[in-house]
């Protein structure tokens, strides 16, 4: 597709259940990221992929978040045993090379835990 | 860490005004700024970005600044139209290059 398509555009589930969420980033970027949006805290980078590697995951807010990536194209973030804080907007973006150009951004997935 | 703050956090305008958004910055030592536009339930459109070596950026209607020393960016707006009305962020990147630190966006509404 021409942009960044993230699903499902909406998710919600019961607190303690896992929730994989996808990103399809724009074909030929090598560079992946993934953001959350909430409303205390504004937009919050969690990880980055170069390739299939993820080089710094430092703002994966906790060891329940995992994120992969495959083919160098594909990538899921997925959260395990839920928790009503990690209700928010997760946004992925993608580049297409690692240094300075413009990140494209998904319309998100909007996930509610209830 | 790098701070970025992004003031108003609100404006209303009636159509036709110019008007400035101001973003503001801690950490000099940056390789770019950009500024994006999010609209309800969207998500974020890039509108500019200003390599660290450029004082400025033109878009149509939109001109981004940029002064590294000061800290400081400013996205001008010619000409505002009901359209423009959406949330504007500047996001600078980590001094590792490529994870983005947003302000928290100014809300701005157009009316007709």
């Amino acid at each position: 597709g021409a942009g960044v398509s993230q699903s499902p555009s909406n998710k919600v589930t019961e607190k303690g259940k896992d929730v994989e969420l996808r990103c399809d980033p724009i074909s030929g970027h090598t560079a992946l990221y993934w953001y959350r949006q909430s409303l205390g805290q504004g937009l919050e980078f969690l990880i980055y992929f170069q390739g299939n590697s993820a080089p710094d995951k430092s703002g994966l807010p906790s060891d329940r978040f995992s994120a992969e990536r495959t083919g160098g194209s594909v990538s899921t973030l997925t959260i395990q045993r839920t928790q009503q804080e990690d209700s928010a907007v997760y946004l992925c973006a993608s580049t297409l090379t690692n240094s300075n150009q413009p990140q494209h951004f998904g319309d998100g997935t909007r996930l509610s835990i209830l | 860490k790098q701070e970025v703050t992004q003031i108003p956090a609100a404006l209303s305008v009636p159509e036709g005004e110019n008007l400035v958004l101001n973003c503001s910055f801690t950490d000099s030592a940056i390789y770019n700024l950009q500024w994006f536009r999010q609209d309800p339930g969207k998500g974020l459109t890039s509108l500019l970005l200003i390599q660290s070596s450029q004082r400025e950026q033109t878009s149509g209607r939109l001109n981004a600044s940029l002064d590294k020393s000061s800290g400081r960016s400013t996205l001008y707006i010619a000409a505002s139209q009901p359209g423009d009305s959406a949330t504007y962020l500047c996001a600078v990147p980590s001094r590792s290059g490529y994870a983005l630190n947003f302000g928290k966006g100014t809300s701005l509404l157009v009316t007709p």
